[in-house]
């Protein structure tokens, strides 16, 4: 089974900073999620990637598939991106509906 | 606008209690997924439906039951069965059933309490 590790754990900046999220995981896979949980418990779907680099808004999310990892950077930081950020993978050749194995978030807090 | 609809948002339970959690789309998803998330930890996986009339569990199903009566609809049952059922209980689905490689869409959770 893949283990995810999610670094930091808790993370609080200010207002227009450059944000990192780091995610790491054990054995190889076919899909990484990033998924963003409001206060309120609603989880928002904001990427998947399988190689390379994926680009919305300010939302950036790569991934090294050779160092199994993944960051999600969010530039000009505003109040509304504090959230939970969880990184889910799916292990394995692909297929199989056994769902994803997730990390267990980042607490993100920007101050004004 | 199309998404998941989780109610009640607060239940609670008394001891001794079976409580049923419901879960509602209109995406035409085939697949539909029950997660819990306890504090500090990440999400797992309770039960899983691929499609209609048939569904399998995931890795802590104890205690707990489901039917898909519906495409639609993905009901959760939590059975006195399950010693520790105070948690936050999410909903989601996919369009496909391998959906570690499909965009999954969230319904925004169900928080079970014992009183």
């Amino acid at each position: 089974k893949n283990e995810v590790e999610q670094s930091p754990q808790n993370l609080t900046a200010q207002e227009g900073e450059f944000i990192t999220i780091n995610c790491s995981y054990s054995v190889g896979i076919s899909a990484l999620h990033w998924l963003q949980q409001h206060p309120g418990g609603g989880i928002v779907s904001l990427f998947m990637l399988s190689s390379g680099k994926k680009k919305h808004g300010r939302l950036i999310a790569t991934i090294n598939i050779q160092e199994k990892h993944s960051s999600l950077h969010i530039t000009a930081s505003h109040p509304r991106d504090s959230a939970v950020y969880i990184c889910a993978v799916k292990g394995g050749s692909g297929g199989g509906a056994d769902g994803l194995t997730f990390g267990k978030g980042t607490h993100l807090i920007i101050q004004p | 606008d199309g998404g998941i609809t989780q109610s009640p948002k607060y239940l609670f339970r008394k001891e001794g209690q079976n409580v049923t959690l419901s879960c509602e789309q209109n995406l035409n998803h085939d697949a539909m997924y029950w997660y819990r998330q306890d504090p500090g930890q990440g999400l797992r996986l309770i039960y899983y439906s691929q499609i209609v009339n048939d569904f399998q569990k995931g890795d802590i199903a104890e205690g707990y039951s489901v039917s898909r009566e519906k495409k639609e609809s993905f009901p959760l049952t939590v059975t006195s069965a399950q010693k520790n059922p105070t948690a936050f209980y999410l909903c989601a689905s996919s369009i496909v059933p391998f959906w570690g490689n499909q965009p999954q869409h969230f319904g925004d959770g169900t928080r079970l309490s014992i009183l």
